[in-house]
């Protein structure tokens, strides 16, 4: 069964600080994949990032970067000087070989000008 | 990019109506669609796997008589929600599959349904 962890409910930071997000993930498959997806008020999901199991180099992409560590099953996500902009449910979601979409539970970022 | 229509982007409805929202895969086919919904301040779970041409696959604890699914092209998906109730009240959420694994899914902006 697969089981993503998402274990921070809400993070409050002022702007330009960094907020790293959290993500704990399940499952019994060898190949899968990783994604961040950002959901503002209008309910959209946004795709920020995807990582697939084989590749555990950590990148960055703008003010975002990611840090997969495969031999704690974590996929951490990081927004560097943070902006109001950013404010929304950031969801960690795992696919599995169906193609199916496991999500986290979501943490709810509020970024204060 | 690849882009999934959804529509209608809100409902609001008696108790009792059937709702039918569809999702569009603009610019590529999809074989295979999922539905998720999402209640307030809440994660999505999956509903259903759409699939062209065959029946859907539905997740467990989903009434397939209560929400239909039809996929009768490479492009489109319809969920009708029937003799809907406050209960069904939620947001539903569409998302199709590329023919490329590496790919994420592209989801659709989403029907906020609304049973009076």
């Amino acid at each position: 069964a697969q089981k993503v962890t998402q274990a921070q409910t809400e993070i409050s930071v002022v702007e330009k600080e960094d907020v790293t997000l959290d993500c704990v993930y399940e499952t019994r498959d060898t190949t899968y994949y990783l994604f961040w997806y950002k959901q503002p008020p209008s309910g959209e999901l946004v795709f920020l990032i995807r990582r697939n199991s084989f590749d555990e180099q950590n990148e960055i992409s703008g003010r975002y970067s990611w840090n997969f560590q495969k031999s704690t099953s974590s996929f951490n996500f990081t927004i560097t000087a943070s902006q109001v902009v950013d404010s929304a449910v950031y969801f960690c979601a795992l696919r599995s070989n169906d193609y199916k979409l496991s999500f986290g539970a979501g943490t709810t970022v509020t970024v204060r000008a | 990019g690849a882009v999934v229509s959804q529509h209608p982007s809100r409902v609001i409805c008696k108790s009792g109506t059937s709702v039918k929202i569809e999702c569009r895969s603009l610019d590529f086919q999809a074989t295979t669609m999922f539905w998720y919904r999402q209640f307030p301040k809440q994660s999505l779970m999956l509903m259903a796997t759409s699939n062209e041409g065959s029946k859907a696959t539905y997740e467990q604890g989903v009434e397939k008589d209560k929400f239909l699914i039809n996929h009768a092209s490479l492009t489109l998906s319809t969920l009708t929600v029937t003799s809907a109730h406050p209960e069904d009240s939620s947001f539903y959420i569409c998302s199709a599959k590329t023919l490329y694994s590496n790919q994420p899914q592209h989801f659709g902006d989403g029907t906020r349904l609304s049973i009076l």
